[in-house]
């Protein structure tokens, strides 16, 4: 089983359509969890981090369930923009090493 | 405030030959990464440097060499290029409370 895991999609939604994703990770000790967005062909960028709580940052809510070890990225009212890779980010406590899954694609259409 | 900088955007080599990619930053923090991306490949860890003075192998170290030269500045030497090692190269940068990482712009290199 691989550490991190996502659907690669891609997920193909209409302007204004909420969308969302999950990743699942194998090691229950984790205890730091990010999303990050890739666009084509540059580097990945922080989306946010994600509590245990859960939180929201506009028009993006994020989720941890670590009974089930996933978390989600909800995206509300997408936009033509927000169509990239979104990557799932897994880093246990006192490591220095995080692990990246391997991106669930968005495609955003008119 | 640049950040992760990367020297250079773009590079050609022939096989065999020689080059060191660069990476600067500017937000002190303590650790510093290697990664290389290859389509459909995701990304994997080269070498690592937890902290000034420290350097440890990542997922794929061979044929790669890394200098942690100062806090600020983290270089990844490729001896003999091979073909196998065209990709594009990030460099990444860790700290803080929840040690999120910061990632260059990116070279891309081409190994013929």
């Amino acid at each position: 089983r691989k550490e991190v895991e996502q659907d690669p999609g891609p997920f193909n939604v209409p302007e204004g359509a909420t969308v969302a994703f999950n990743c699942t990770y194998s090691n229950s000790a984790s205890q730091s969890f990010f999303w990050y967005r890739q666009d084509c062909r540059k580097e990945p960028k922080l989306l946010m981090s994600v509590y245990s709580s859960g939180n929201e940052d506009g028009r993006f809510t994020a989720q941890l369930n670590r009974a089930s070890q996933y978390i989600s990225l909800l995206i509300r009212d997408s936009k033509l923009s927000d169509s990239a890779t979104y990557l799932c980010v897994v880093k246990g406590g006192g490591s220095y090493i995080p692990t990246f899954g391997r991106g669930t694609s968005l495609i955003v259409h008119p | 405030n640049a950040g992760v900088t990367q020297t250079p955007k773009f590079q050609v080599l022939k096989t065999g030959q020689s080059m060191t990619l660069q990476c600067a930053q500017d937000m002190n923090h303590n650790s510093m990464y290697w990664y290389r991306q290859d389509p459909g490949m995701g990304l994997r860890l080269i070498y690592y440097s937890a902290s000034e003075g420290t350097t440890d192998k990542g997922e794929v170290p061979n044929g790669y060499n890394v200098s942690r030269l100062n806090k600020r500045e983290f270089s990844l030497r490729l001896e003999s290029a091979a073909p196998s090692q065209t990709s594009v190269y990030f460099c990444a940068i860790a700290g803080g409370h929840s040690y999120e990482q910061y990632f260059g712009p990116g070279t891309r290199l081409t190994v013929t």
